[in-house]
């Protein structure tokens, strides 16, 4: 079946810092990936996808490529600012079997002043 | 454009008693889902439909759970009778038709938070 792999949280930064959260996925078929941000007391909104291999999603300053020999898709930002501090789900999508979202944990972000 | 809604925001009830979630997708989206997200976890699919027909309620309680979109807009999810490891959020989505991966996009209301004492 289809499953996501996120690294546990939380992870805490200082403003400006380097952000890597990994994601892993197993998938029947050739999924679609998604990263998904949930910010404090709000509904999960959609922060980037890619639809094939080596696909490069970006918003917002977030970055995530689509690794097919890794099945990675692991979710970068350069300077992550104190606004950044959210809960980010990695997710899949495949054209087989249930077309729903499959949603790793997630992993609680929190940036410091 | 406006967003899916879902109300209420907020629910307590008492075990065993029933409550019901109603989710208004946006307009024109035939395909809705509901999620239950577990608190530390992420949502998993209970429900989804295509227009007013159910494509996917395996992962669905249905000894207690319910759902139902009947003229394939607004929907409403049922807990009958509820237990305490129902609390959780419940999340609606929904997403355009057709399966090219410009309308992979779903789009997620607030969710309607349960608890079950």
């Amino acid at each position: 079946g289809n499953s996501v792999t996120q690294m546990e949280g939380p992870v805490t930064l200082s403003e400006e810092a380097f952000l890597t959260i990994n994601c892993t996925y197993t998938a029947t078929g050739y999924p679609s990936l998604f990263w998904y941000v949930q910010y404090p007391g709000e509904g999960l909104q959609l922060l980037l996808k890619a639809t094939k291999a080596d696909d490069k999603g970006s918003n917002k300053g977030f970055e995530a490529t689509y690794r097919k020999e890794t099945t990675s898709f692991h979710l970068e930002k350069g300077s992550v600012q104190v606004s950044d501090s959210a809960v980010y789900f990695c997710a899949l999508r495949t054209y087989t079997g249930r077309r729903a979202l499959t949603f790793g944990s997630g992993t609680r972000l929190q940036v410091q002043p | 454009e406006a967003g899916v809604a879902q109300s209420p925001r907020y629910k307590i009830i008492e075990k065993r008693q029933s409550v019901a979630f109603w989710c208004n997708p946006i307009s024109g989206h035939a395909t809705l889902y509901w999620y239950q997200q577990i608190l530390g976890q992420g949502p998993k699919l209970l429900i989804q439909f295509q227009n007013n027909g159910v494509v996917d309620d395996s992962q669905l309680p249905k000894d207690r759970f319910s759902a139902e979109r009947l003229k394939g807009v607004d929907s409403t999810l049922k807990i009958q009778p509820a237990k305490l490891e129902d609390s959780a959020v419940y999340l609606c989505a929904s997403r355009s038709a057709g399966t090219q991966t410009s309308t992979d996009t779903q789009y997620f209301g607030p969710g309607t938070r349960l608890t079950v004492l």
